[in-house]
């Protein structure tokens, strides 16, 4: 049960390149989230699922797309790479149990640095 | 706008003491309260979650107490031990929503 995994761990990009990040669980979860952390800032959402083929818009969404076309991937896609967007992204996962929201499971993260 | 503050300084204090780290809020009415730990280079950790008829939450040396009045949230860690050296983040949900919105954290240090 490897819970919530992030790939790649590192990556550099220059401005105006595209990546994909990619979140992958293994706990059956329904709802998935992408954060990105900065320092001084904490936590933001960027987008998030609540489940298999949905979508919607977090605090900061500009500049991002998403997908997930299968329940255990959530996907994070950047078009045109900005400086702005150089930090510390992290996916998340949880169950719905009962009618209450379980807490968030957390991957190791993604540093993304934009040159 | 909502606000979530913690205090962003570090918190200092020796070890065996009890660490009590808060959670402000403001334009905001949170169902759910989490407190998560999060260390250097990794992801945060759920430790405890309190919904806002409780008035308090207890797992082992950690106490969280959610005042809905004061709009505040104390988390406090007894018999403190280096091992809790970390920072801690509050996140808080309303009813009805899927997301959660997260304070800044408070790195705590834990002297020996």
């Amino acid at each position: 049960n490897a819970g919530v995994t992030q790939t790649p761990k590192f990556r550099v990009l220059k401005t105006g390149q595209s990546m994909t990040l990619l979140c992958a669980q293994d706990m059956n979860h329904e709802y998935m989230y992408w954060y990105r952390q900065d320092p001084g800032m904490g936590l933001r959402l960027i987008h998030y699922s609540v489940g298999e083929g949905t979508t919607a818009k977090g605090e900061v969404p500009d500049g991002y797309n998403v997908s997930r076309l299968k329940k255990q991937n959530f996907l994070l896609g950047l078009e045109s790479a900005a400086p702005s967007q150089t930090s510390v992204y992290f996916c998340a996962s949880s169950s719905l149990s009962g009618g209450l929201y379980n807490e968030q499971f957390f991957g190791p993260g993604t540093r993304l640095t934009v040159l | 706008s909502q606000k979530i503050e913690q205090n962003s300084e570090a918190l200092n204090i020796q070890e065996g003491k009890t660490a009590t780290l808060t959670c402000n809020y403001t334009n905001y009415s949170p169902a759910y309260l989490q407190w998560y730990r999060q260390d250097p280079g990794r992801g945060p950790v759920f430790l405890l979650l309190i919904r806002e008829n409780e008035k308090e939450k207890r797992k082992e040396r950690l106490k969280v107490t959610f005042d809905t009045t004061l709009k505040q949230s104390l988390f406090h860690i007894t018999a403190s031990q280096p091992a809790d050296s970390a920072t801690y983040l509050c996140a808080l949900r309303g009813s009805g929503t899927y997301k959660y919105i997260f304070g800044t954290g408070t790195r705590l240090k834990v002297l020996a």
